[in-house]
């Protein structure tokens, strides 16, 4: 299995523009995560789906941050309009449930910078 | 609100040595915990997990035990090794389904 595959791995972008991060999940995996990583607050969880309905999105940000996951393969998180405080490494999960049972996967991450 | 702490935030030590990384949360009401190790520039991989009804998993020379009630985990890494140098994070999942990590501690380990 190819694991968590995200893209794109970098982002650099100038504030005010829309960017589109998108992740492909383990194969048979009905559970996925958005997570972002910046220094300062560590690895956060945005927000989760399972069976591509979200569940928890309250760690989403502001109204700014949207995500969908349109299929069981397929999910984006969209930040319109970025702006430079957006800059991090966003990281994407997948697991077989959200039951104790289950390890998350992550996929190798989406740098993104906002100028 | 369930908060995750690790100590130390950086470790160095010379290759061979036996290590002790420490995690503690504020709630013991959890499903499981887990080991990461993340690489610079990469993302984390999962190193072991261990469920809230377990004391503690083993894999290869990295042993991991859990006290839910004092609500403390430790990593023991033995015969470190210079390729064990990476960053290791610490999360619980709570009830809820949501993995809350600790702010992780950076390992060296010096040839």
């Amino acid at each position: 299995d190819a694991g968590v595959i995200q893209s794109p791995r970098h982002e650099v972008t100038e504030m005010g523009q829309e960017v589109t991060l998108r992740c492909k999940p383990i194969s048979g995996h009905n559970s996925l995560f958005w997570y972002r990583q910046t220094m300062m607050r560590g690895l956060e969880l945005l927000i989760y789906f399972n069976n591509n309905v979200p569940i928890d999105d309250s760690g989403m940000p502001e109204d700014r941050f949207s995500a969908k996951m349109p299929n069981a393969s397929f999910s984006t998180l969209k930040i319109q309009p970025s702006e430079p405080r957006d800059s991090a490494v966003y990281f994407c999960a997948s697991s077989l449930g959200t039951s104790g049972l289950n390890e998350q996967f992550f996929g190798p991450g989406t740098r993104l910078t906002v100028l | 609100k369930q908060e995750v702490t690790q100590i130390p935030a950086a470790l160095s030590v010379p290759e061979g040595e036996n290590l002790v990384l420490n995690c503690s949360f504020t709630d013991s009401a959890i499903y499981n915990l887990q080991w990461f190790r993340q690489d610079p520039g990469k993302g984390l991989t999962s190193l072991l997990l261990i469920q809230s009804s377990q004391r503690e998993q083993t894999s290869g020379r990295l042993n991991a035990s859990l006290d839910k009630s004092s609500g403390r985990s430790t990593l023991y890494i033995a015969a470190s090794q210079p390729g064990d140098s990476a960053t290791y994070l610490c999360a619980v999942m709570d009830q809820g389904g949501k993995l809350i990590f600790g702010q992780g501690t950076e390992l060296s380990v010096k040839p």
